[in-house]
C-alpha cells in the first residue's frame, strides 16, 4: 500500500498569499496517478488537479500542480477567500487508491 | 448535469450488515469505473472499494478486504456496497464516486452509516 504523507497539517494564510502544499508518497506513484482534491464542510470532494498537474474541468488556473515519482505539490498562487477548506491528495495508480491525510487551509 | 444519489445509510448494531445503493439516473453509467470513498466523524477521507466499468475487476481497502463487497448493475445504473460484519470504525458517510475521466470525476453528496449498540 502506497502512503501518503502531507504537510503542513495546518497552514494559516492570508487572502492574496501563495499556498505551498506537500504530499509525499512512500513508493513511486505510477505514472503520476497523483490527485488533488479540495472539501469544504458539509460538501463533497471537488478534483483540482489529477495526472499531478492537469487542471480538473472549471479549476481556475491560480490552482496549479506539480512534481513526480514520490514527491508532489499543490500551489494555489494568490489565495481567495473560497480557498481555505481542506485539500486532500490521492494517489490512484496502483490499489488501494490511497488518500493523504489532508491539509487545512485556514484564514490567518 | 450528473448526479450520483446514495442510499441505504442507517443506524446497525457492531456485527450486523448494510447494503447501500448509488444510483446514477440518466448517465452513461456503464461506461465508468465506481468508487466507494468514505470520511468518519471529523476525520479525512479512505478509499474503499473500486469496481471497472464492466464489474469484473474489484479492488478492496485492507481495512474492508473479506467484509465488503462491491458489485454493479449496469441495467439499472447502479452501484451497490455490500458491508457485513459491520464494526464501530465502519461509522461513516459513504460517499460513491466515479473514476476521473475527461478532466474530471462525479461524486454523490453522501449517506451515513452509524455502527454502534
Amino acid at each position: 500500500e502506497i502512503v501518503l504523507t502531507q504537510s503542513p497539517g495546518t497552514l494559516s494564510l492570508s487572502p492574496g498569499e501563495r499556498a505551498t502544499l506537500s504530499c509525499r508518497a512512500s513508493q513511486s506513484v505510477s505514472s503520476s496517478y497523483l490527485a488533488w482534491y479540495q472539501q469544504k464542510p458539509g460538501q463533497s470532494p471537488r478534483l483540482l488537479i489529477y495526472g499531478a498537474s492537469a487542471r480538473a474541468t472549471g479549476i481556475p488556473d491560480r490552482f496549479s500542480g506539480s512534481g513526480s515519482g514520490t514527491d508532489f505539490t499543490l500551489t494555489i498562487s494568490r489565495l481567495e477567500p473560497e480557498d481555505f477548506a481542506v485539500y486532500y491528495c490521492q494517489q490512484y495508480g496502483s490499489s488501494p487508491y490511497t488518500f493523504g491525510q489532508g491539509t487545512n487551509l485556514e484564514i490567518k | 448535469e450528473v448526479q450520483l444519489l446514495e442510499s441505504g445509510g442507517a443506524l446497525v448494531q457492531p456485527g450486523g450488515s448494510l447494503r447501500l445503493s448509488c444510483a446514477a439516473p440518466g448517465f452513461s453509467f456503464s461506461t465508468y469505473g465506481m468508487n466507494w470513498v468514505r470520511q468518519a466523524p471529523g476525520k479525512g477521507l479512505e478509499w474503499v472499494s473500486g469496481i471497472s466499468s464492466s464489474g469484473g475487476i474489484t479492488y478492496f481497502a485492507d481495512s474492508v478486504k473479506g467484509r465488503f463487497t462491491i458489485s454493479r448493475d449496469n441495467s439499472k445504473n447502479t452501484l451497490y456496497l455490500q458491508m457485513n460484519s459491520l464494526r464501530a470504525e465502519d461509522t461513516a458517510v459513504y460517499y460513491c464516486a466515479t473514476s476521473k475521466r475527461d478532466a474530471t470525476d462525479y461524486w454523490g453528496q453522501g449517506t451515513l452509516v452509524t455502527v454502534s449498540s
